[in-house]
C-alpha cells in the first residue's frame, strides 16, 4: 500500500531563509508524487508533481522538489521564504497516477519576520 | 467563473441527524472525489466517482453515502452511523482520474 511520511508538524522559518519540507514515501510501484499547499479554511492547490522523467521538478511560487528513488524521498524546497508562504503543505503519493491520493499529515509553515 | 463550489462553508448538526454536503463543478470534469481532513491527519479519501452513475468507496467510506446522478454534482451524505463526523470536508474534481485534481474550498461540519 502507498503511504507518505512528513515529519515535524510545525516548521518555523525566518523570512528570506531556506524552506525545506521533508517527504518520504512508500510505494510498491514507481510512484507519482505531489506537493499541495493549503491556506486557512481553503481547498488545496497543487504546487508541483513528479510523474516520470526529470527528477528535479519546479513548481509555482518558487518551490521545487527532487525525487530521489534511492532515498524514497521527495523533499520540497524554496531558497528564500516569503511571508506569503505561511500555509500548510501536504505531500501525497499515487501508485498509478490517479487521484486516489495518499496524503501525509502535513507541515504547518510559519514565517518569522 | 469555472470552478468547484462547496456549500455551505460551515454546517452545524445535532448528533444522530443525517446531513448532506453539496459539491458542484462547472469544469465538465468526469471524475469527482470526497476527502475528509482532521487536524494533524492529512486528507483521507471517502468516495470517488470516475463517471456519472458510478462511484467507489475510498479508504474511509463507512458512515457515508454518495450519489452521482449528474456530471456536475457529487453530494456527500454523512449518516448517523459515522462515529466522528466533525471534520473539514473537501471535494475535488478532475478531467479524468489521471489528470490534475482541483479542490473546492471545503465545508466545515460540526456535530454537537
Amino acid at each position: 500500500a502507498q503511504s507518505v511520511t512528513q515529519l515535524g508538524s510545525h516548521v518555523s522559518v525566518s523570512e528570506g531563509a531556506l524552506v525545506l519540507l521533508r517527504c518520504n514515501y512508500s510505494s510498491s510501484v514507481p510512484p507519482y508524487l505531489f506537493w499541495y499547499v493549503q491556506y486557512p479554511n481553503q481547498g488545496l492547490q497543487l504546487l508541483l508533481k513528479y510523474t516520470t522523467g526529470a527528477t528535479l521538478v519546479k513548481g509555482i511560487n518558487g518551490f521545487e522538489a527532487e525525487f530521489k528513488k534511492s532515498e524514497t524521498s521527495f523533499h520540497l524546497t524554496k531558497p528564500s521564504a516569503h511571508m506569503s508562504d505561511a500555509a500548510e503543505y501536504f505531500c501525497a503519493v499515487s501508485e498509478d497516477g490517479n487521484n486516489r491520493l495518499a496524503f501525509g499529515k502535513g507541515n504547518q509553515v510559519v514565517v518569522i519576520p | 467563473d469555472g470552478g468547484i463550489t462547496q456549500s455551505p462553508k460551515y454546517l452545524f448538526r445535532k448528533e444522530g441527524q443525517n446531513v448532506t454536503l453539496s459539491c458542484e463543478q462547472n469544469l465538465n470534469h468526469d471524475a469527482m472525489y470526497w476527502y475528509r481532513q482532521d487536524p494533524g491527519q492529512g486528507l483521507r479519501l471517502i468516495y470517488y466517482s470516475q463517471i456519472v452513475n458510478d462511484f467507489q468507496k475510498g479508504d474511509i467510506a463507512e458512515g457515508y453515502s454518495v450519489s452521482r446522478e449528474k456530471k456536475e454534482s457529487f453530494p456527500l451524505t454523512v449518516t448517523s452511523a459515522q462515529k466522528n463526523p466533525t471534520a473539514f470536508y473537501l471535494c475535488a474534481s478532475s478531467m479524468t482520474e489521471n489528470t490534475e485534481a482541483f479542490f473546492g474550498q471545503g465545508t466545515r461540519l460540526t456535530v454537537v
